[in-house]
């Protein structure tokens, strides 16, 4: 399977809003609505912040929020805060009990 | 609490074997299939493979079929990732992670390990 296209980097101001896109085929994002988006520090393991396209694991602050659209998914993060400088996955059942994952997208606080 | 604990850092030479492991705690481990995913020095993440450590029933991802030997040991709720014969391209972190599923559907990884860096120097 091939990975998923995120963008490499995204940045914005501390309480602007970016957004990160995760674009698959027919085959998988635009399959079902099984996709998930992971942050990840530095040096830290990966961290479940949105799961079934748009659902928030306890603890997830509401400033994370999720959508989908035809075969390209989107992770919002809005009010930024230096925290939320990470690199962030999205992932999505691929068939076959593979998952696939995108490249990464580096968002900057500036 | 949920966790996933990781076994330590190890230096391999090429052509070595190798068994990470990967033990659960707070949870059924035998209730919840178990993931691992590699990543390599500065790159993203990739999917190898999970177990379902009720019957040991295992899946690979085509890219690591054959590659390497995913097991688990339920009744000291551990999951194991093994090499025969490592190699350089080797070197990684691996995470193990719990799985959610639906059915057969693989929906999402909702709790992680803190990694094993496996380094095979060239």
């Amino acid at each position: 399977q091939s990975a998923l296209t995120q963008p490499p980097s995204a940045s914005g101001s501390p309480g602007q809003s970016v957004t990160i896109s995760c674009t698959g085929t027919s085959s998988d994002v635009g399959a079902h609505k099984w996709v998930s988006w992971y942050q990840q520090h530095p040096g830290k393991a990966p961290k479940l912040i949105m799961y079934e396209g748009y659902k928030r694991p306890s603890g997830v602050p509401d400033r994370f929020s999720g959508s989908k659209s035809g075969n390209t998914a989107s992770l919002t993060v809005s009010g930024l805060q230096a925290e939320d400088e990470a690199v962030y996955y999205c992932s999505t059942y691929a068939g076959s009990n593979s998952l696939v994952f995108g490249g990464g997208a580096t968002l900057t606080v500036l | 609490e949920v966790k996933l604990v990781q076994s330590g850092p190890e230096v391999k030479k090429s052509g070595e074997s190798l068994k990470i492991s990967c033990e659960g705690s707070g949870f059924s481990f035998d209730s919840y299939w178990i993931g691992w995913v590699r990543q390599k020095p500065g790159k993203g993440l990739e999917w190898m493979g999970l177990i379902n450590p009720a019957d040991s029933d295992t899946r690979y991802s085509p890219s690591f079929q054959g590659q390497v030997d995913i097991s688990a040991d339920k009744s000291i709720s551990t999951s194991y990732l093994q090499w025969r014969s490592l190699q350089a391209s080797d070197s990684a972190i691996y995470w193990c992670a719990r799985v959610i599923t639906f059915g057969e559907i693989i929906v999402h990884l909702d709790h992680w390990g803190q990694g094993t860096l496996v380094t095979v120097p060239s």
